[in-house]
């Protein structure tokens, strides 16, 4: 079945850049997603890209995408403290966003 | 202002117990779903419909049901059957491939 995989945590400190990794199973999937859960809350998408595509870039964030060995990252340019959260990676789109199949989570702490 | 609203934030069940969660969303989406989220654990579908009247198991459904009698509302209901219910729920809605708005969750425990 369809499956997603992402490292559990990564820590970086304000200013720099931070490079969240995630791997996924489905080759047909149209729509990669970045969404952000914060303590206590729900999740926010961050950022998608279409699967015919290598690279979105959207302010801070800059999403790359590996077609061929199915992998995708989220680089955050100049980290702070308020981007502290969990950042899941999901696949799906096939017939609407909210039936995706969702990564583990990646814990991104932020020290100052 | 528009979005998906779940209630309560916060719900305690004994034992046996069935409880209904709701979610509300005035975004005029067609489709919403239920996740489970467990501690470390991605999220896992519950059930999910994408018309009025009509709704489809995830994979993890047995021990809840849902009902989507108007377009806005879909309560799920954790039933006794539920044997682990202890967890946070998201309910979301879409109209897209692109996005999926999520609520901001109830968080269940068991006594």
């Amino acid at each position: 079945g369809e499956d997603v995989e992402q490292s559990l945590f990564l820590s970086v400190r304000e200013g720099d850049s931070s490079v969240i990794n995630c791997t996924y199973t489905d080759s047909s999937s149209t729509y990669l997603y970045w969404y952000k859960q914060e303590p206590g809350a729900g999740l926010q998408l961050l950022t998608y890209i279409f699967s015919n595509m290598d690279m979105k870039q959207d302010q801070r964030l800059t999403v790359l995408l590996n077609k061929k060995d199915k992998h995708l990252s989220l680089r955050i340019a100049d980290t702070q403290t308020g981007d502290s959260a969990i950042y899941f990676c999901a696949e799906g789109g096939h017939t609407n966003a909210g039936k995706s199949t969702f990564g583990d989570g990646t814990t991104l702490t932020v020290k100052p | 202002d528009g979005g998906i609203t779940q209630s309560p934030k916060y719900l305690f069940r004994k034992e046996g117990q069935n409880v209904t969660l709701s979610c509300e969303q005035n975004l005029n989406h067609d489709a919403m779903y239920w996740y489970r989220q467990d501690p470390g654990q991605g999220l896992r579908l519950i059930y999910y419909s994408q018309i009025v009247n009509d709704f489809q198991k995830g994979d993890i459904a047995e021990g809840y049901s849902v009902s989507r009698e108007k377009k806005e509302s879909f309560p799920l209901t954790v039933t006794s059957a539920q044997k682990n219910p202890t967890a946070f729920y998201l309910c979301a809605s879409s109209t897209s491939q692109a996005e999926a708005f999520f609520g901001q969750g109830t968080r269940l425990t068991v006594v």
